[in-house]
């Protein structure tokens, strides 16, 4: 099974700031990858797909880079609305694999 | 725009089975092109993926519960199940339906099995 590292577990950002959250696959996975964000209580929101390919209706302050075993998620400008928990998921072989998830948290 | 709506028990007893349907709307399982999932969270942590079936009957499930895993569709009535057998205390959770399309697209609101006697 595939592994997926996520890192940071957790972060304290404001308002404003740029952000940066890593997911590391155990083996090659291409590009399939996906980005979530998800808020207390509700279910997942996919921001990203195909590691960079931006989810409609997601604000374009988010962007997802990386091929292969390395992929990080950026958000340009923080706003508010961000400070949610964060999941990868690798989809290129099965099972399936999410990361274990980033906290973002307001300083 | 495609909904997906969990229902089933909130409560079950341990060493029972726990079934839950999916129920999809503004769409149809019949189409093809996607696979369908059930994925579960445990209270305050991550992600667990539990299987997909596709329209035709196939299915795959993550092999560290397929022994007690089964997923059907019922294309008549546009639904997808979920049945989790001998469960305990370690399966509580919120469970998700979900569909695939280049990762999981649309999520259902989630429901909440609790397993206790």
């Amino acid at each position: 099974d595939i592994q997926m590292t996520q890192s940071p577990s957790s972060l304290s950002a404001s308002v404003g700031d740029r952000v940066t959250i890593t997911c590391r696959a155990s083996q090659g996975i291409r590009n399939d990858l996906g980005w979530y964000q998800q808020k207390p209580g509700k279910a997942p929101k996919r921001l990203i797909y195909a590691a960079s390919s931006l989810q409609s209706g997601v604000p374009s302050r988010f962007s997802g880079s990386g091929s292969g075993t390395e992929f990080t998620l950026t958000i340009s400008s923080l706003q508010p609305e961000d400070f949610a928990t964060y999941y990868c998921l690798q989809h290129n072989s099965y099972p399936p694999a999410f990361g274990q998830g980033t906290k973002l948290e307001i300083k | 725009q495609v909904q997906l709506q969990e229902s089933g028990p909130g409560l079950v007893k341990p060493s029972q089975t726990l079934s839950l349907t999916c129920t999809v709307s503004g769409g149809s399982i019949s189409s093809g092109g996607y696979y369908w999932s059930w994925i579960r969270q445990h209270p305050g942590k991550g992600l667990e993926w539990i299987g997909y079936i596709y329209y035709s009957g196939s299915t795959y499930y993550n092999p560290s519960l397929k022994s007690r895993v089964t997923i059907s569709v019922d294309t008549s009535k546009n639904q997808f199940s979920l049945k989790l057998s001998s469960v305990t205390a370690a399966d509580t959770a919120v469970y998700y339906c979900a569909r695939d399309n280049l990762s999981v697209d649309v999520w259902g609101q989630g429901t909440t099995v609790t397993v206790s006697s």
